[in-house]
């Protein structure tokens, strides 16, 4: 069984520029949703996807988009980067389940300078 | 006021202590209350949760929920060097809230 992969695993970019992160789920995950985990700080809600489509979203702006694909692997895109936007980006999966447990990636560490 | 806070520490044991780390949260709808464990460079990873409130027991780890004063305790007996880590307490209803973290360190 794999689990949940992320790449790239570090990147550095400046401010205005725009990334995209990428997310494969793990085998049997419908369920995709992404975290934004600044130093020190506990994972942030961003958004969650449900069988492709947004079914809930964080406190984030709309330059944070994303995308889910019919394999339920996932796309976390940021535009007109901003220092702030500098931390870990994790990608955590499940079964859609109530109780489903979250599974998380490595992460993506994102520096903007 | 945020939904979770949880002291970041950072805590330092020496082996075999008993180990407490405790969240308070606002919301009283959580059902859930998931703990967390969060190697140097890797992603969380589940260590047990209970439902409402309680006591559970895996090992040498114990998972407290007190509804009443909302609050999260997991205590860790036999602290051995493998379990520095930051814990994460995560209340959830839908999904998870995570708290800041607590940063532990068990010294040989």
């Amino acid at each position: 069984e794999t689990g949940v992969t992320q790449s790239p695993t570090h990147l550095i970019k400046t401010r205005g520029q725009q990334v995209t992160l990428r997310c494969s789920s793990q085998s049997g995950h419908n369920t995709v949703s992404w975290y934004q985990q600044a130093l020190g700080q506990g994972p942030q809600f961003i958004f969650q996807y449900y069988r492709e489509e947004e079914n809930g979203r964080g406190n984030f702006p709309p330059r944070f988009s994303g995308l889910q694909f019919p394999n339920y692997s996932s796309e976390l895109n940021v535009n007109a980067l901003e220092l702030d936007d500098s931390a870990l980006y994790l990608c955590a999966s499940r079964s859609g389940t109530v109780t489903g447990e979250l599974f998380f990636g490595e992460g993506s560490r994102l520096t903007v300078l | 006021q945020k939904e979770v806070e949880q002291d970041p520490g950072p805590l330092s044991v020496p082996e075999g202590a008993i180990v407490s780390l405790n969240c308070t949260y606002s919301n009283s709808a959580f059902q859930y209350f998931m703990w967390y464990r969060q190697y140097s460079r890797k992603g969380p990873e589940l260590l047990m949760y209970t439902y409402s409130s309680g006591n559970k027991e895996d090992g040498r780890f114990t998972a407290q929920v007190d509804k009443s004063s909302k609050y999260i305790s997991l205590f860790i007996r036999d602290s051995q060097p493998s379990d520095s880590a930051t814990y994460l307490c995560a209340p959830r209803r839908g999904r998870e809230r995570f708290g800041a973290g607590t940063r532990l360190t068990v010294k040989p």
